[in-house]
């Protein structure tokens, strides 16, 4: 089955400052990868996603990018601010999305 | 965040006992998962179900039940088989074609005592 690996698990950093996590999956099969913000205690959230056929993807402060030749995939936080502290997930499915790996999770944490 | 609900928030299990969790969602989505989420560690998939009346294991399904009798609802059972039943449990639905995105309930936090 597919194994997808995050790194860091904790990275922390000073407001302003930008922040990359970064993914590698296992599966060429996987073609979707969205990425989840999850708040102490409360539900993960979608932030990002991208699929196989593109390469990169913005969202004002938020880009993700993917490299599916090296299997893996990374998140570009910048101008980080104090809210952006959360966990972040990773994931990776496959075509027909009736799975989805997750990552181990990076603690974000922001310093004001 | 609404859509898809848990219920209850908090559960207590005496070891040896069998409890059901609730998942619920008004999205009108077909596919529904279960996933377990244990102190610094990613989600597990638990079960998943992608229409109504069938079901398949994930990975960690040992000591784990399910049914799926309605679309809205994919109700939970952590049996007395299941060794190590304490931790969060996120249910979610995926919405479909063409973004086929996760929303996750609020989660239900269980505790064996």
């Amino acid at each position: 089955g597919e194994n997808v690996e995050q790194h860091p698990s904790t990275l922390s950093v000073q407001e302003g400052d930008s922040a990359v996590i970064k993914c590698t999956y296992s599966d060429s099969a996987s073609n979707y990868f969205p990425w989840y913000k999850q708040e102490l205690g409360k539900r993960p959230q979608l932030i990002i996603d991208i699929r196989s056929n593109v390469g990169e993807k913005k969202d004002q402060r938020i880009a993700v990018t993917l490299n599916k030749t090296a299997k893996h995939f990374s998140l570009h936080i910048t101008e980080t601010q104090p809210e952006d502290s959360a966990v972040y997930f990773c994931a990776a499915s496959p075509y027909n999305f009736n799975k989805f790996y997750f990552g181990s999770g990076t603690k974000l944490n922001v310093k004001p | 965040d609404g859509g898809i609900t848990q219920s209850p928030k908090y559960l207590f299990r005496k070891e040896g006992q069998n409890v059901t969790l609730s998942c619920e969602q008004n999205l009108n989505h077909d596919a529904m998962y279960w996933y377990r989420q244990d102190p610094g560690q990613g989600l597990r998939l638990i079960y998943y179900s992608q229409i109504v009346n069938d079901f398949q294991k994930g990975d960690i399904a040992e000591g784990y039940s399910v049914s799926r009798e309605k679309k809205e609802s994919f109700p939970l059972t952590v049996t007395s088989a299941q060794k190590n039943p304490t931790a969060f449990y996120l249910c979610a639905s995926r919405s479909g074609a063409p973004y086929n995105e996760q929303f996750f309930g609020p989660g239900t936090r269980l505790t064996v005592l």
